[in-house]
């Protein structure tokens, strides 16, 4: 069974444009979270999606949003950006809500000049 | 907020020595806890898990203990090997913030 998958790997962005960062969950996943990876600050949850519906949000302004598709494919979107949000974005997916184990992708490695 | 977090960001381990990774959590509401392991490039990788009620729970060279008294995780791994080196996380359910994590170097 093929794991998660994220795309682009790596990004380049300037401070003020906007990103979307994609993610295929495993097949049969119907639950897909995101996390932002920094050195200073770990990983921090930003959002949960299962069944097309966001379901869990972290601490995060609004900027970050993201969405989930019918086929439970993910996509998160940052606008604005600013040179804080470089990170790895890290996907990561499980058959359902609840305590049940995650699976991560290698994220997207999203550097703001 | 409620958190989990590391004890140490580094540790230093002999190949062929046991290596003890400790992490404490605030919310004594808890009833699942995870460990992963990152090796750079990569994302995290399930290890193992534990519900709060076990006190240990063991795996392949891994062993991981819970004390709900002091609310405190501690992930031991046996016999550690140079491809244990990675950054380990505790995560408290699978939502919340992880940390910064646990650096293990294992010196040859």
């Amino acid at each position: 069974k093929a794991g998660v998958t994220q795309t682009p790997r790596y990004l380049i962005k300037t401070r003020g444009q906007q990103v979307t960062l994609s993610c295929s969950p495993i097949s049969g996943h119907r639950s897909v979270s995101w996390y932002q990876q920094t050195p200073g600050q770990g990983l921090q949850f930003l959002f949960e999606y299962f069944s097309e519906t966001q379901r869990n949000k972290g601490n995060f302004p609004g900027r970050f949003s993201g969405r989930q598709f019918s086929n439970s494919r993910s996509e998160m979107n940052v606008s604005t950006l600013e040179l804080g949000d470089s990170a790895l974005y890290l996907c990561a997916s499980s058959s359902g809500l609840g305590t049940d184990t995650q699976y991560f992708g290698p994220g997207t490695r999203l550097t703001v000049l | 907020g409620e958190s989990v977090g590391l004890h140490l960001p580094t540790l230093s381990v002999q190949e062929g020595d046991n290596s003890i990774i400790n992490c404490a959590y605030s919310n004594s509401a808890s009833d699942y806890f995870i460990w992963y392991k990152q090796e750079s490039g990569k994302g995290p990788q399930f290890i193992i898990d534990i519900r709060s009620n076990m006190d240990k729970r063991q795996g392949q060279r891994v062993t991981v203990l819970l004390n709900k008294t002091v609310k405190h995780l501690s992930l031991q791994i046996a016999a550690t090997q140079p491809g244990d080196s990675a950054v380990y996380f505790c995560a408290e359910n699978k939502r919340l913030s992880f940390g910064a994590g646990t650096t293990v170097t294992v010196r040859a």
